[in-house]
């Protein structure tokens, strides 16, 4: 079975500070994403990552930023959190021919006070 | 802009009768679809995958694709309470690299 984590489910964090968000996957898969969701939103498409060191924005990147040092883990960074960064983030891991399908991890619950 | 649409719902059926959910894309060159199960506060985990025209079964579940219409759709037969859930339909589409779209999903509340 294909297994995600993520580094926490429950995080309360201040406006101004540094956040890291950080997925780890066990399949090898070569891509990685992080997404946002938030009610009546759906999923938004923040970062996502096909190779080691490469990565690509995707439909909201501004805030955020990534790191993929090793195929294995996928960080997502919160350079200064702010208030309307509160939100569900889920990372999830795909291979990539022939099927695309995407293994989510369990998300992490972000709070911004 | 490429988009999977579905209706919010939510979709309300009894125990034991069938729960049909559908899912509309616009980019006609789509390859791969996706059926994802989300229950509240919870991940979406991934149930059903199709890439032919036709039917696809697995247990309670079968997904069906139409690439002429744009159209997927999944069926869930004997719906219980535990099927309650939000399903979400994701599509890979042609040139879209390995990314999928998701919908924003369809309610599904089964009723004792």
């Amino acid at each position: 079975d294909v297994k995600v984590t993520q580094s926490s489910r429950y995080l309360v964090k201040r406006t101004g500070e540094k956040v890291f968000l950080e997925c780890v996957q066990d399949m090898d898969h070569e891509n990685m994403f992080w997404y946002r969701q938030d009610p009546g939103l759906g999923l938004r498409l923040i970062y996502f990552s096909y190779d080691v060191k490469m990565k690509e924005k995707g439909d909201i990147p501004e805030g955020y930023s990534v790191s993929r040092e090793k195929k294995e883990r996928f960080s997502l960074i919160l350079e200064s959190a702010s208030t309307n960064q509160t939100s569900m983030y889920l990372c999830a891991s795909s291979p990539t021919t022939p099927t695309y399908e995407q293994y989510f991890g369990p998300g992490t619950r972000l709070t911004v006070t | 802009q490429k988009e999977v649409e579905q209706n919010s719902g939510p979709l309300s059926v009894p125990e034991g009768a069938i729960a049909s959910l559908n899912c509309t894309y616009s980019d006609r060159g789509s390859q791969s679809f996706f059926w994802y199960r989300q229950y509240s506060g919870k991940s979406p985990e991934l149930i059903m995958s199709i890439y032919s025209n036709g039917d696809k079964e697995d247990g309670r579940f079968t997904a069906q694709l139409n690439k002429a219409s744009q159209y997927v759709s999944l069926l869930i037969r004997d719906s219980q309470p535990s099927d309650s859930a939000t399903y979400l339909c994701a599509v890979k589409e042609a040139g879209g690299g390995n990314k999928l779209t998701f919908g924003t999903g369809t309610q599904l509340k089964v009723e004792l």
